[in-house]
């Protein structure tokens, strides 16, 4: 079993709204967690990256939570616009010394005029 | 632009041959990862360098090997390639050996045939 669930595993919206993209994980310890954005055929762009101690980053109209006592993070995106069609990976680490890090299959976001 | 370079774009080559992909990280960076992407699968985690030396291992096949030169690029070699080799390539840089803040390239597309 994946150590990162992420969900949905897409989404489609209209242009303009919000929405909330979910990942739970089971990686233990926990160092970071970070979320990326990967537009089709390209590389992941980093949004976010979290720490134990942080429970909220924003980047624009990204905006991440994180609560490590319940293993889970959010990522909304507000006022959604057509360029944010794309895959969104969340990625966990653990604190060990070979930094072993967790990929989520990612959720596949349509954002539609 | 993330400043990590890889070449080359596009690779088509045949079952059980070997092929070299090559990735210069970002100026400053001394780590570079090396991930797998096959078709709507997410991203695999293969192995990371830090410094020239190996400093993680994730899925790596045995057919699969990578070094990390004294200018800090990298190569990936892939050899016996079968059909199921095909896939995204992406190299990531951060400047520490740890992945907290990461800079993929745009990705060597691999087509065995």
């Amino acid at each position: 079993k994946n150590q990162v669930e992420q969900s949905p595993q897409s989404l489609i919206i209209l242009e303009g709204k919000n929405c909330t993209l979910q990942c739970n994980y089971t990686v233990s310890p926990f160092s970071n967690l970070r979320w990326y954005k990967q537009d089709t055929g390209r590389g992941p762009v980093s949004l976010t990256i979290m720490t134990f101690s942080e429970n909220t980053k924003s980047n624009g109209r990204y905006t991440a939570t994180l609560d490590a006592d319940t293993k889970q993070s959010s990522l909304h995106i507000t006022a959604s616009q057509l360029s944010d069609s794309a895959s969104y990976i969340c990625v966990v680490s653990a604190s060990f010394g070979n930094n072993d890090m967790r990929f989520g299959a990612g959720t596949r976001l349509t954002v539609k005029p | 632009d993330s400043g990590v370079t890889q070449t080359p774009k596009h690779l088509i080559t045949a079952t059980g041959q070997r092929v070299t992909l090559r990735c210069s990280p970002r100026s400053g960076d001394l780590s570079v990862y090396w991930y797998q992407q096959s078709l709507d699968q997410g991203l695999q985690f293969l192995i990371q360098y830090y410094n020239g030396e190996e400093r993680a291992k994730g899925n790596i096949l045995e057919r699969f090997s990578a070094q990390q030169f004294p200018d800090l690029h990298s190569e990936l070699n892939l050899s016996s390639l079968e059909l199921g080799d095909s896939a995204l390539y992406f190299c990531a840089s951060s400047i520490s050996g740890t992945p907290y803040e990461q800079y993929f390239g745009p990705g060597t597309r691999l087509t065995v045939t």
